[in-house]
């Protein structure tokens, strides 16, 4: 089956770095997402790996491992606005984005 | 326009009551998507269009149907709206279906009592 595993909640603080893993196991492979979503707002989206390693893009980085299934989401120098939810997405063979539930972020300051 | 919109932003139905979502692009991109949020949930698909003129199934399709008469629309009808049709549902939309990045409309909160 298909499955995208990832927790539920994190809390960090602000100015701290905070890293958010996502495993997946899905029918097929054709990259992995990102995609942020505040309370009552629409995704959007923040990075896209398909190779091994670590993609940088300012405070954010994403690493994926095809492998081990596994990739990571890592903020720095976190600020209030990034009280989010932080969705983890395969695509697979089909290119069809099978999507785990988010980890919601919260930061404290 | 710019980007992607969808219509209405939230709506309260009544059971058995037909229903169409509206969502219309200006992006001129040929793969569309219709996905419904639950809490603690990911994001599921109920129907995608890969080009106008076609659509296909997804993870969630039962009582749900859709068109692509153009490029733009992509409307989603609730035939006969049940309870568990309560849902926030999104419309996305990208270059083509490989791209590796959609883009979401705001969403439309649908309450079915």
């Amino acid at each position: 089956g298909q499955n995208i595993d990832q927790p539920t909640e994190m809390t960090a603080t602000e100015g701290a770095i905070v890293q958010i893993n996502c495993t997946y196991q899905t029918s097929g492979f054709n990259g992995l997402f990102w995609y942020q979503q505040h309370a009552g707002e629409a995704p959007t989206f923040l990075s896209y790996n398909v190779l091994d390693g670590l993609e940088e893009k300012g405070r954010f980085s994403s690493f994926l491992s095809r492998s081990k299934g596994y990739s990571y989401l890592l903020l720095k120098e976190l600020q209030m606005k990034d009280s989010a939810s932080y969705l983890c997405a395969s695509m697979d063979s089909n290119y069809q984005l099978i999507w785990g539930a988010g980890t919601k972020l919260i930061i404290k300051p | 326009i710019a980007g992607i919109t969808q219509a209405p932003t939230s709506q309260i139905l009544a059971a058995g009551r037909r229903m169409t979502l509206r969502c219309t692009q200006d992006m001129r991109h040929n793969a569309m998507y219709w996905y419904r949020q639950d809490l603690g949930l990911g994001l599921r698909l109920i129907h995608y269009s890969n080009t106008a003129g076609t659509t296909g199934k997804g993870e969630v399709p039962d009582g749900y149907s859709v068109s692509r008469a153009n490029t733009d629309d992509f409307p989603l009808t609730l035939a006969s709206a049940v309870p568990s049709q309560t849902s926030v549902y999104f419309c996305a939309s990208s270059p083509k279906t490989s791209y590796n990045e959609q883009f979401f409309g705001p969403g439309t909160r649908l309450t079915v009592l």
